[in-house]
């Protein structure tokens, strides 16, 4: 499979630190994306980096991207319990087949 | 404006029986998918468009057809429908732009949660 793998599965932090999650992927891609899914409800797009940018800001969300590594972090400062989601990475491949393939998820709790 | 409108919210179906879920978009977007939602598994792909007439697998093609007659449309049939298809499932469209840079962001609907007994 394609897919690629989140790490923690699972991340459980208090309001206002910082969370940190990984995607891991395994072939060469033109962007890669990352969403937030809220319970229930589909998931909405954050933040997209190409293949040739190593890091990326918005607001209070920080992506890099290290292709050699074949790996991105997600990192939200600041965090307050609206952040409290599952967050996807998905990665569109250079093979040209316009598959954009997900990772399995983080599910991060922030607590009040 | 709309967006991603899937049809029915919630289906149950019983094994063998035949159903379409439905996905429309009001954005004019050339790529539609459909991918499905189950517990630690992430999404997976089933089928994707990039236009009227155009269709392609993705990684989890059995069990599942898809015609594009319409840019707005993008309907998901279950032929024969199995307990393993008990999921849920997403619609999800965007731009395409060009084949060596499709930047765009993936628009999602709510989903339909399908449980086949």
């Amino acid at each position: 499979s394609q897919q690629g793998e989140e790490d923690p599965q699972a991340l459980s932090i208090q309001e206002g630190e910082n969370a940190t999650m990984n995607c891991s992927y395994k072939t060469s891609i033109n962007n890669l994306q990352w969403y937030r899914q809220n319970s229930g409800r589909g998931l909405v797009h954050l933040i997209l980096i190409r293949s040739n940018e190593r890091e990326k800001h918005s607001g209070r969300l920080r992506v890099t991207l290290d292709t050699s590594k074949k790996s991105s972090s997600l990192l939200i400062t600041a965090s307050r319990a609206a952040d409290t989601a599952s967050y996807f990475c998905a990665t569109a491949f250079t093979s040209g087949t316009y598959k954009y393939i997900f990772g399995t998820g983080t599910r991060l709790k922030v607590l009040a | 404006n709309a967006g991603v409108t899937q049809t029915p919210k919630f289906q149950v179906l019983k094994t063998g029986q035949s159903m379409t879920l439905q996905c429309a978009q009001d954005m004019n977007h050339e790529y539609m998918s459909w991918y499905r939602q189950d517990p630690g598994m992430g999404l997976r792909l089933i089928h994707y468009s990039v236009g009227a007439g155009i269709t392609d697998q993705g990684e989890v093609p059995n069990g599942y057809n898809v015609s594009r007659s319409t840019t707005e449309d993008f309907p998901l049939r279950l032929l024969s429908a199995a307990p393993s298809q008990t999921s849920v499932y997403f619609c999800a469209s965007s731009y395409v732009g060009d084949q060596s840079s499709y930047n765009s962001p993936l628009h999602f609907g709510n989903g339909t949660r399908l449980t086949v007994t």
